[in-house]
């Protein structure tokens, strides 16, 4: 049972560039969430997956954000042309089926620095 | 618009003696409250809850306070010991209605419990 990984854990882009984060959930878990925590403020909800439902979109701050979970596991989170408020410390989580809110597994989070 | 507030950024408290988090919230639709506990370089890890049919939820020196008509709740964690020492998040969901499926958060409370 390894818990929720992310990589990188680091990553620091170019202004303009795109990039990819990518999250593994626990093995089972149905319900994938991406959240990120921006300097000074609380963790904001990006985008939700539970099993082959069409996704929860409704945190995505712009266009330039997407993801996509292939197979019901791996999600990748992409960021296109990016910009310098897109620097924050991204978190994935993962939750298995009829579990709780509260039994949301975080990953260590990739900290993304857009100079 | 901050649906969940932790209005002070950090807290400083002796070993032993009580630690008291605040959280206030405003969406009435909320009716399932969340701690999380954040250390340095990991991911938030769930600490307690309470549902708004209680007022209160207690798991060994964590006490969880709910006051729906003031909109607040409270951690208490009693006695604090320096493992304590973290940053502790605030969430909230409206599982009733069957949005369960993302946590809105507070900006955190930095808890440093000192010797």
């Amino acid at each position: 049972g390894a818990g929720v990984s992310q990589s990188p854990s680091n990553k620091v882009t170019e202004k303009g560039k795109d990039v990819e984060l990518r999250c593994d959930p626990i093995s089972g878990h149905t319900a994938l969430y991406w959240y990120r925590q921006s300097l000074g403020q609380g963790l904001e909800f990006l985008i939700y997956f539970q099993g082959n439902s069409a996704p929860d979109k409704s945190g995505l701050p712009s266009d330039r954000f997407s993801a996509e979970r292939t197979g019901g596991s791996v999600s990748t989170l992409t960021i296109q042309r990016t910009q310098q408020e897109d620097s924050a410390v991204y978190l994935c989580a993962s939750r298995g089926t009829g579990t709780s809110a509260s039994e949301q597994y975080f990953g260590p989070g990739t900290r993304l620095t857009v100079t | 618009d901050q649906q969940v507030k932790q209005n002070s950024p950090s807290l400083s408290v002796q070993e032993g003696r009580i630690s008291i988090l605040n959280c206030d919230y405003t969406n009435s639709m909320f009716d399932y409250f969340l701690w999380y506990k954040k250390y340095p370089a990991e991911g938030p890890t769930f600490l307690i809850s309470i549902s708004s049919i209680k007022d209160k939820n207690e798991d060994g020196r964590f006490t969880v306070f709910l006051n729906k008509s003031a909109k607040h709740l409270s951690l208490h964690i009693v006695p604090s010991q320096p493992g304590d020492s973290a940053v502790y998040f605030c969430a909230a969901s409206g599982w009733s209605t069957g949005t369960a499926s993302k946590l809105t958060f507070g900006t955190g409370t930095r808890l440093q419990v000192t010797l």
